[in-house]
């Protein structure tokens, strides 16, 4: 069964620290995404990679990094929170083949105080 | 600028009814056409996947249509149930596969 998992359900910092989410996935999948959602603007796409040590900016990286170190993990860290950046956050894979059948993880929830 | 539409936004019937969410997209080129379900707090579960060649694709009582020239797609829940109760969205692929554009979703609540 295809399985992404995120490192926390929920989380709760202070504006400053430097926080890192974290996705494992164990279908092997080339491309990673992170997106953020926000109530009626949808998923956002704030970075992917489509191979180990590859990134590319999505439509709102600023204030994120990425890491891809193993092909099984892509973590996205905030290096400095900030209030606006309480939101969920979704990895996600994509598989290959015609249909690309992406597949999402459970989601962190961040809030920011 | 590559976009994704859905209406309503949300919509409240009664179990047992049926409904239809509408997407419209100016997504170009087009390679697939994405219905997920979405329980709040949870991440999106695909539904269905629709490519340029196909209308109509089903999921049980789940049943997407696509109309590559108007650039439309429909979801038709059949005899909804209080399970049903979550977002919709609708994600479009261009060609090459890799970036998504999404809509922001219709709501669904049913209500017994």
């Amino acid at each position: 069964d295809v399985k992404v998992t995120q490192s926390s359900r929920y989380l709760v910092k202070r504006t400053g620290e430097k926080v890192f989410l974290e996705c494992v996935q164990d279908m092997d999948h080339e491309n990673m995404f992170w997106y953020r959602q926000d109530p009626g603007l949808g998923l956002r796409l704030i970075y992917f990679s489509y191979d180990v040590k590859m990134k590319e900016k999505g439509d709102i990286p600023e204030g994120y990094s990425v890491s891809r170190e193993k092909k099984e993990r892509f973590s996205l860290i905030l290096e400095s929170a900030s209030t606006n950046q309480t939101s969920m956050y979704l990895c996600a894979t994509l598989g290959t083949g015609a249909t690309y059948e992406q597949y999402f993880g459970p989601g962190t929830r961040l809030t920011v105080t | 600028k590559n976009q994704v539409e859905q209406s309503p936004q949300s919509l409240i019937i009664l179990e047992g009814k049926n409904c239809t969410l509408q997407c419209n997209y100016t997504v170009s080129p087009f390679s697939n056409l994405r219905w997920y379900k979405q329980d709040t707090g949870r991440g999106p579960v695909s539904l269905t996947i629709m490519t340029f060649s196909e209308n109509t694709k089903s999921n049980g009582r789940y049943t997407a249509t696509l109309d590559a020239d108007t650039k439309q797609s429909s979801l038709h829940i059949t005899a909804s149930q209080l399970s049903d109760s979550a977002s919709y969205i609708c994600v479009v692929t261009p060609g090459w596969g890799r970036a998504l554009t999404f809509g922001s979703g219709t709501r669904l609540q049913v209500q017994p």
